[in-house]
């Protein structure tokens, strides 16, 4: 079946470091692939997708580019910010479902 | 346009007691769809809806159901309660069933004693 392995955590960083979350999946077919935030006390909020391979998803300065050949979706930020500290998902649709990676808890410390 | 709503937020309920909770999708979003989420197991799929139809369902037990209306508002109930179904029981929707993006409410935090 579909899955997702992301990079464990918990992640600290300084303000302004590069962040870089590994996830890689396992899906027949070809799923749209997710990244996701979760605030705490919150849900889950969208941050970017892509839809086929090669494509780059983007947004709020994190990217994510569809790696077909290595069935990777690594998410990356050039300069994290306080407000950056979130609990990020990455996450595989082709069908029905979301499959979700386990989360992955980032703390940028001013 | 407003997002996908939750009600209620927050609920004690204790063992054995049953629950409803309910979701309002975005504005013409048709599909909804239901996932637990655990510290232990995670994010999980429930059940997914369209056009009132159940048209797929995760591996819990027949104490967890759910219906949807014709307005595409649904609603998930859980019977006989037990410990373990404490969770952020969150909803998402999405314009139609296939890899259309979800997009998620605040959840419903269900604490049982």
């Amino acid at each position: 079946g579909d899955s997702v392995t992301q990079m464990e955590g918990p992640v600290t960083l300084s303000e302004e470091a590069f962040l870089t979350i590994n996830c890689t999946y396992t899906a027949t077919g070809y799923p749209s692939l997710f990244w996701y935030v979760q605030y705490p006390g919150e849900g889950l909020q969208l941050l970017l997708k892509a839809t086929k391979a090669d494509d780059k998803g983007s947004n709020k300065g994190f990217e994510a580019t569809y790696r077909k050949e290595t069935t990777s979706f690594h998410l990356e930020k050039g300069s994290v910010q306080v407000s950056d500290s979130a609990v990020y998902f990455c996450a595989l649709r082709s069908d029905y479902k979301l499959s979700f990676g386990a989360g992955t808890t980032v703390t940028v410390r001013a | 346009k407003a997002g996908v709503t939750q009600t209620p937020r927050y609920l004690i309920k204790t063992r054995g007691q049953q629950v409803t909770l309910s979701c309002s999708p975005i504005s013409g979003h048709r599909s909804v769809s239901w996932y637990q989420q655990t510290p232990g197991q995670g994010l999980q799929f429930l059940f997914e809806y369209f056009s009132e139809t159940q048209r797929n369902k995760g591996n819990f037990p027949g104490r967890f159901s759910g219906r949807q209306f014709s307005n595409s508002r649904s609603e998930m109930n859980v019977s006989t309660l037990e410990l373990g179904d404490s969770a952020l029981y969150l909803c998402a929707s999405s314009l139609s069933p296939g890899p259309e993006t979800q997009y998620f409410g605040p959840g419903t935090r269900l604490l049982v004693l």
